[in-house]
């Protein structure tokens, strides 16, 4: 039962350094999701894939971008990582295509110096 | 103005007490209110969640959904140490979430 996978668990970058952080699902879910979590600010959405093929930005997509491997995969890649972009990331997903209750990974914790 | 505002906290409480935690929110579409658990350096999980209006109840909790206020709230009755984490509300319109910023509530033994 290993839902929602998220690595690596720890990160260490440099200012300028790139990065992909990996994320699959194994409930045979359409949709994803890649989050970013910083304290006092809740969750707040990077990017989404509705369903395989297709991305979306969510609220806070700049320096970041994805890619929807297939429909089991779902990555975040920073090209050029900023100290703005310490925070832990969390990836989800949800059965239906915008499904409503998502299942997340135990997350990234990423830190830039 | 956030989509989400919750009530800051960090809350702690006894042994047993009843726990009440709160959100409002100002998009009127919304139709599902969820409400997730997360423990300390953990993804958050789905507590349980809501349709539209009223009461809905699991063992210890209740959500209540008022949507002429557009209030929400989780009660935890007889509340334990192991209900100590961060508990966030989240309101669901055509599949995106917005989440708010988290409570934090610590029972103590």
């Amino acid at each position: 039962n290993a839902g929602v996978t998220q690595t690596p668990k720890f990160q260490v970058l440099k200012t300028g350094q790139s990065m992909t952080l990996q994320c699959a699902q194994d409930m045979n879910h359409n949709s994803m999701y890649w989050y970013r979590q910083d304290p006092g600010m809740g969750l707040r959405l990077i990017y989404y894939s509705a369903s395989e093929g297709t991305t979306d930005k969510g609220e806070v997509p700049n320096g970041y971008n994805v890619s929807r491997l297939n429909k089991r995969e779902f990555s975040l890649r920073l090209e050029s990582a900023a100290p703005s972009q310490t925070s832990v990331y969390f990836c989800a997903s949800s059965e239906a295509p915008g499904g409503n209750i998502q299942y997340f990974g135990a997350g990234t914790r990423l830190s830039v110096l | 103005q956030k989509e989400v505002e919750q009530d800051p906290g960090p809350l702690s409480v006894p042994e047993g007490a009843i726990v009440s935690l709160n959100c409002t929110y100002s998009n009127s579409a919304f139709q599902y209110f969820m409400w997730y658990r997360q423990y300390s350096r953990k993804g958050p999980e789905l507590l349980m969640y809501t349709y539209s209006s009223g009461n809905k109840e699991d063992g210890r909790f209740t959500a209540q959904v008022d949507k002429s206020s557009k209030y929400i709230s989780l009660f935890i009755r007889d509340s334990q140490p192991s209900d100590s984490a961060t508990y966030l509300c989240a309101n669901t319109n055509a599949g995106k979430s917005t989440f708010g910023d988290g409570t934090t509530l610590t029972v103590k033994p």
